[in-house]
């Protein structure tokens, strides 16, 4: 029933790990999207993806790398892992001709 | 680039009162939207209001927007402490695949019992 879904919720890691972050929609919708929420709440894009294609990539550093297998999943996997990576990273999912996104419960990374 | 400012950064009201939020914006949108985020939890969509639409309701909400002056605000009509959220002003550009939207910082509304 779930229509964006995210898998882990808490994400705790030691500095200098890899970690991967699953993201998965049943929507049907042609667009996902990464965001970052830093401990201020603000929230900002990272990349999103539409029918697997990358269409926006914020500057974004090259250890973030997306992964979309098929239009219902957009993964994240994040290399050598640094203090200031930790957030809440929400995904989100939406169709590109219609701005409104239904996002997931969020993934809470603390990186120590 | 951070587009939407909401204003005031906090609210806190009486149960049954009204809240207004306001955000205003710089460059041209094709939307903007409003959603609501509980503590802990993730964002769920309240409202949507077209470039071409001045005002919409939905249930207690009601959202104005002033293309002219960029700015738009989000009426919370007899509130209650269920309502106790932080709220984001977002707005909406598309053009083809390219669909984004740019959070402002959030508003926090408390509503006391």
């Amino acid at each position: 029933d779930t229509a964006v879904s995210q898998t882990p919720k808490y994400l705790v890691t030691q500095m200098g790990n890899d970690k991967s972050i699953k993201c998965e929609q049943n929507l049907g919708h042609d667009t996902m999207y990464w965001y970052k929420q830093d401990s201020k709440k603000f929230l900002k894009i990272m990349f999103s993806y539409n029918n697997k294609e990358l269409i926006i990539n914020e500057t974004v550093p090259n250890r973030f790398s997306p992964k979309s297998p098929d239009k219902a999943h957009l993964n994240l996997h994040i290399n050598s892992l640094e203090l200031g990576d930790s957030a809440v990273y929400f995904c989100a999912s939406g169709r590109a001709a219609n701005n409104e996104q239904f996002f997931g419960p969020g993934t809470r990374l603390t990186v120590l | 680039s951070q587009q939407g400012e909401e204003d005031p950064q906090a609210l806190s009201i009486q149960e049954g009162e009204n809240a207004t939020m306001n955000c205003s914006y710089k460059t041209s949108i094709n939307n903007l939207q409003w959603y609501r985020q509980n503590s802990g939890r993730g964002l769920v969509h309240l409202i949507l209001i077209r470039s071409n639409e001045r005002e919409k309701h939905s249930g207690r909400l009601r959202v104005t927007l002033d293309t002219s002056k960029k700015s738009s605000s989000l009426l919370i009509t007899a509130s209650r402490a269920a309502d106790t959220a932080s709220y984001f002003c977002a707005t909406g550009t598309y053009t083809g695949a390219n669909s984004k939207l740019t959070f402002g910082k959030g508003i926090t509304l408390s509503v006391r019992p």
